[in-house]
């Protein structure tokens, strides 16, 4: 298979508590991004790594979310005392390398509610 | 600054007819242009991209797209709809900064198919 994968696909949190969304990448692309796209709104850049090194760190929103990629192949995005409006879909994609003309290919998201 | 802007929120069609979904950048040079499509529950899938050359690009889907550096525009266009096309469609440029490689998303025009 395929494709990015991502999991889990839906997770609902209270406020305060911590997530960690998954995903794993296509088999040999040295490239993984983290969006977050909010209702109505287009793609939010958080950050993105290149093998396991992640030398833009920028769009992170707040020190409360943080990213590691492990072995150039899974990566963990991860939420600490979530607010709800971090409430959103993290959509993680991968490319075989880093470039502006690079196509990425999408995993289907993990739409993240925190009540 | 750098940015993609997609007019239309949404665009309703009936099956059949014709469709084009507008985009316009703003970059000091040519970026690379982009349109992704989002089924519903679903990542984004590339429709075609542009780099250089023929400035009208065939994608999947009966897809195209018109790039028009006059006007800084990436237009997509079908001739003839289906009820399928009915999805959420970005607009992308990938372009080369001081800080590196970046993708810029629109917010995305969602098209909705009538009968």
């Amino acid at each position: 298979g395929a494709g990015v994968s991502q999991s889990p696909s839906n997770k609902v949190t209270e406020k305060g508590k911590d997530v960690e969304l998954r995903c794993d990448p296509i088999s040999g692309h040295t490239a993984l991004y983290w969006y977050r796209q909010s209702l109505g709104q287009g793609l939010e850049f958080l950050i993105y790594f290149q093998g396991n090194s992640a030398p833009d760190k920028s769009g992170l929103p707040s020190d409360r979310f943080s990213a590691e990629r492990t072995g150039g192949s899974v990566s963990t995005l991860t939420i600490q005392r979530t607010q709800q409006e971090d409430s959103a879909v993290y959509l993680c994609a991968s490319s075989l390398v880093r470039g502006a003309g690079e196509t990425q290919y999408f995993g289907p998201g993990t739409r993240l509610l925190v009540l | 600054a750098q940015s993609v802007t997609q007019p239309d929120i949404h665009i309703t069609v009936s099956e059949g007819a014709s469709l084009e979904l507008r985009c316009n950048y703003s970059y000091g040079a040519t970026p690379y242009l982009f349109w992704y499509v989002q089924s519903p529950g679903q990542g984004l899938q590339l429709l075609l991209k542009y780099f250089s050359g023929d400035t009208l690009v065939q994608g999947i889907k009966g897809f195209e797209a018109e790039f028009k550096r006059s006007q800084s525009s990436f237009n997509l266009r079908k001739p003839s709809v289906h009820w399928s096309d009915a999805a959420e469609y970005f607009c992308a440029v990938g372009l080369l900064n001081t800080g590196g490689f970046k993708t810029i998303f629109g917010a995305g025009t969602r098209l909705f198919v009538k009968a």
